[in-house]
């Protein structure tokens, strides 16, 4: 469980501000992941990227941003654009990219964001 | 429609009877099925999942079925336990744009009644 990491575990946003989620992983995973989890919902892929400064948008992108410059780190912006922040984030990694195969997913504990 | 759906969202069942948990998807290029379980208050962990190239799988209590041609996956949990109280998610590998991408079904909340 150690392997993949985020921080911090509650976050507090007021308005119009941008706020970052962090994500680290030591499990040397070429691919990581940004879910959000809401009641009733399961899990909705916001951004993946599958190797070192690369990354694609999942289902509900718009109001994040994410980089990629190191192996082990992906961190998720929530930005002001995001009207709807309050949420459960889940960060993920596998192996490799899904590729047609398929890749077991480990995630990290989550932040819970909540807006003032 | 959803890419994945999941049925039922809430399972009430007493200790030692059986769980069953279903799941149908769009994609029919999809060919790995994994199941996560997801304790209050904690991440999501793997607990069983199936490749298209068989058709089921068990794991002690644990098991999952997959009908290809279908296009749906199920998992079986036999005397049920207290502790195997949980959400349990299923998913799948749905090609999108060139890649293959996971999706989960909403969520199964399963209450075992001692």
């Amino acid at each position: 469980d150690g392997g993949i990491t985020q921080s911090p575990k509650y976050l507090f946003r007021k308005e119009g501000q941008n706020v970052t989620l962090s994500c680290e992983q030591n499990l040397n995973h070429d691919a990581m992941y940004w879910y959000r989890q809401d009641p009733g919902q399961g899990l909705r892929l916001i951004y993946y990227s599958q190797i070192v400064n690369d990354f694609q948008k999942g289902d509900i992108a718009e109001g994040y941003s994410v980089s990629r410059e190191k192996k082990e780190s992906f961190p998720l912006t929530v930005t002001s654009a995001q009207k709807n922040p309050t949420a459960f984030y889940l960060c993920a990694s596998s192996i490799r990219g899904q590729g047609a195969k398929g890749e077991t997913q480990y995630f990290g504990p989550g932040t819970r964001l909540l807006v003032l | 429609g959803e890419n994945v759906e999941q049925h039922p969202s809430t399972l009430s069942v007493q200790e030692g009877d059986s769980a069953v948990i279903k799941c149908t998807y769009s994609d029919s290029a999809s060919n790995y099925f994994p199941w996560y379980k997801q304790e209050l208050g904690k991440r999501p962990q793997l607990i069983i999942d199936i490749r298209s190239n068989v058709g089921e799988k068990k794991d002690q209590r644990i098991a999952v079925t997959l009908n290809k041609t279908a296009k749906h996956f199920s998992l079986h949990i036999t005397e049920t336990q207290p502790e195997d109280s949980a959400v349990y998610f299923c998913a799948a590998n749905l090609a999108s744009g060139g890649s293959y991408i996971p999706t989960f079904g909403r969520g199964t909340s399963l209450i075992v009644h001692p």
